[in-house]
């Protein structure tokens, strides 16, 4: 099994519909990340936790919300979604007390908004 | 923000070196990474640096770290058709990591 495990990996969905990216990790780290890729753009953070009771915004979380339901889960929200919200979307854990505090990253999921 | 810079495209022959480039922003980033992505993959950590370092290097990967400059570069030995992807560098941002927009590397038999 994956490190770190997305679902879906591919999804469609309409226009104002409400829909829950799900992120699962098996490497026990406390800190874990949302972000999305666009072509030319690299990828941006939407939102992070470092603990269960710790949520902070990144650089672009307009129109997400995410829940941390355990160490283990972190899932990302769009409460309705629109087209600009088509994306690859990554989940990312690291551990701090490795130093380097590397990131490991789930197989991505792939949004698209009609 | 301030943007972490690259090139966006970059392409070689096989079995020649690539030079992958950054610029970074910030001056009290801890350590600097090198991200490879495959088509239809997650991203995949290659190698890092830490800031007090100039260089580092692991097997055919040599990262070159000039602070004054805030450059940033990876050089792939030996360059082979497997390389084919797209490599990130980020830096350590207040604790989370800011990536570059990407590099996409093309070697070509």
């Amino acid at each position: 099994d994956a490190d770190v495990t997305q679902t879906p990996r591919n999804r469609i969905t309409k226009t104002g519909k409400r829909i829950m990216l799900e992120c699962s990790q098996t490497k026990g780290h406390d800190r874990m990340y949302w972000y999305r890729q666009d072509p030319g753009l690299g990828l941006r953070l939407i939102y992070y936790s470092f603990d269960v009771k710790d949520i902070n915004k990144g650089e672009i979380s307009d129109g997400y919300s995410v829940s941390r339901q355990a160490q283990a889960k972190f899932s990302l929200s769009l409460e309705s979604a629109i087209p600009n919200q088509t994306a690859l979307y990554f989940c990312a854990t690291s551990d701090p007390l490795t130093g380097m505090d590397g990131y490991t990253f789930g197989s991505g999921t792939r949004l698209t908004v009609v | 923000g301030e943007d972490v810079e690259q090139s966006l495209f970059l392409s070689v022959r096989e079995g020649d070196s690539s030079v992958i480039n950054c610029t970074y922003t910030d001056s009290s980033s801890t350590y600097l990474y090198w991200y490879k992505q495959e088509p239809g993959a997650g991203l995949q950590l290659l190698t890092y640096i830490f800031s007090n370092m100039d260089m580092k290097q692991d097997q055919r990967l040599t990262v070159l770290l000039n602070k004054k400059d805030k450059h940033l570069s990876l050089r792939i030995a030996d360059t082979q058709t497997g390389d084919s992807a797209i490599y990130f560098c980020a830096e350590k941002r207040y604790s989370t990591l800011t990536f570059g927009k990407g590099t996409m590397l093309l070697v070509s038999p």
